[in-house]
């Protein structure tokens, strides 16, 4: 039962260029949306979120777009650059369960 | 130290082995969890402890035995796992299980491969 899916394994950006990373989820309950970025050999760090109540958060070249009604989210990044190439894991609470995506590669080429 | 620190980073274990993961987090978080993940698959949500009681235990094999002896640190024990418990697990931690404006913060993990 994958209630949050990150349909894209990868995802190729020219640096300079917007990265859109998405996520859809399927229980109207999640009340709470969350991004990580995690490079290799390391644990997952927390990178933006939104709350169910807001469409729009936004951190520097970081915003993440809400639309409960298609149970959609998006993550862009603008400027993308080298350093930002890593996997992004979206993830979605209700009450104490937090539930990940399978991830995005996401490459940003110099 | 700050942070989330997970011991070892790497075992290799046989099936018949006991082996214990440890997790130390010196954020005064009181929340902490054990994820497990496989390759290309989501992180999947094993146990959640909640100052020390444990409050998630999410249908995990009784061959997964987690232990949480203070709000600083979580072990799991491992004892006859099977070579599909092979993949990295990941401790992290929260201030609390409801107060989630920066989310979990997640130890490196540790690499498990069962021989």
């Amino acid at each position: 039962d994958q209630q949050v899916k990150q349909n894209s394994p990868s995802l190729s950006v020219q640096e300079g260029r917007i990265s859109i990373l998405n996520c859809d989820y399927t229980n109207s309950m999640f009340d709470y949306f969350l991004w990580y970025k995690k490079y290799p050999a390391e644990g997952p760090t927390f990178l933006i979120s939104i709350s169910s109540i807001k469409d729009k958060n936004e951190d520097g070249r970081f915003t993440v777009f809400l639309n409960k009604s298609a149970k959609h989210l998006s993550l862009h990044i603008v400027p993308s650059q080298p350093g930002d190439s890593a996997v992004y894991f979206c993830a979605a609470k209700n009450n104490n369960d937090m539930r990940f995506g399978a991830g995005t590669r996401l490459t940003v080429k110099p | 130290e700050t942070g989330v620190t997970q011991t070892p980073r790497h075992l290799v274990m046989g099936m018949t082995n006991k082996k214990s993961l440890k997790c130390e987090q010196h954020l005064g978080h009181n929340a902490m969890y054990w994820y497990k993940q496989s390759a290309k698959k989501p992180l999947e949500l094993m146990f959640v402890y909640n100052f020390k009681e444990q409050t998630e235990n999410n249908s995990v094999p009784s061959r997964f035995s987690p232990e949480c002896p203070n709000s600083s640190h979580l072990f799991l024990h491992l004892h006859t796992l099977q070579p599909e418990d092979s993949a990295l697990y990941l401790c992290a931690s929260s201030q609390s299980l409801q107060f989630l404006n920066y989310g979990y913060t997640f130890g490196s993990g540790t690499r498990l491969t069962v021989v």
